[in-house]
């Protein structure tokens, strides 16, 4: 079965440093995966996705995730953090065959940024 | 553009009454899906249409849960006899085709007292 796994329900970062908030996955075949971001009250907005070729997707407000097929892993990263980046980040999977056009969506995790 | 649209955006019901949320996708988008949030979790998938048909209803948890999209656009989810347990953020999304990224919508806020 499909399924994401996001093991940090928290990260906290310094203004200025870089961030990494973690997804594996597992997915029957090649997966497309996703991340998105929710504001409070807000509903989802998306931020970037992987579908093929090129493993480095880069995305939104300078955020970029690396697909890697051999850890199952789709870690959303950041080269410099914003206080306004403070946000709950969700990454989902989706399979391409029999569940096509269902996302599979982690839990979450809590991105705080601190000044 | 305009974006997904939901109405209400905060409903508030008695267990065992009958609720209609309301859907409106981007112009021109044919796939629209359905989700569930509860409180600390991922949206959960609940069914998605291509055009005026229920592609995957999978995802509903029971029979007290139906959707339509009868002219392949506004979708509406009903729910009847609702429970203490359906109290959740229902979220919304549209693509233009099902391959393609899912843009949300706000959500309704369902509360079931």
């Amino acid at each position: 079965a499909q399924s994401v796994a996001q093991p940090e329900d928290q990260v906290n970062v310094a203004e200025g440093n870089p961030l990494t908030v973690k997804c594996t996955y597992s997915v029957s075949g090649n997966p497309y995966l996703f991340w998105y971001v929710q504001y409070p009250n807000r509903g989802l907005q998306f931020l970037l996705k992987y579908i093929t070729g090129d493993n480095l997707v880069k995305g939104s407000y300078g955020f970029e995730a690396e697909f890697n097929k051999s850890q199952t892993s789709f870690h959303l990263k950041k080269p410099s953090a914003l206080v306004s980046d403070s946000a709950l980040y969700f990454c989902a999977v989706s399979d391409r065959g029999s569940t096509l056009g269902r996302l599979y969506f982690g839990r979450g995790t809590q991105l705080t940024v601190w000044p | 553009g305009a974006g997904v649209s939901q109405t209400p955006s905060n409903k508030v019901t008695e267990k065992g009454k009958y609720v209609e949320l309301r859907c409106d996708p981007i112009s021109g988008h044919t796939a629209l899906y359905w989700y569930r949030q509860s409180l600390g979790q991922g949206p959960e998938f609940l069914i998605y249409f291509q055009g005026t048909g229920a592609a995957d209803d999978s995802g509903l948890p029971n029979d007290r849960f139906f959707a339509v999209r009868p002219e392949g656009s506004v979708s509406t989810l009903k729910i009847q006899r609702t429970e203490r347990g359906d109290s959740a953020v229902y979220l919304c999304a549209s693509s233009p085709l099902i391959t393609d990224t899912q843009y949300f919508g706000p959500g309704t806020r369902l509360t079931v007292l």
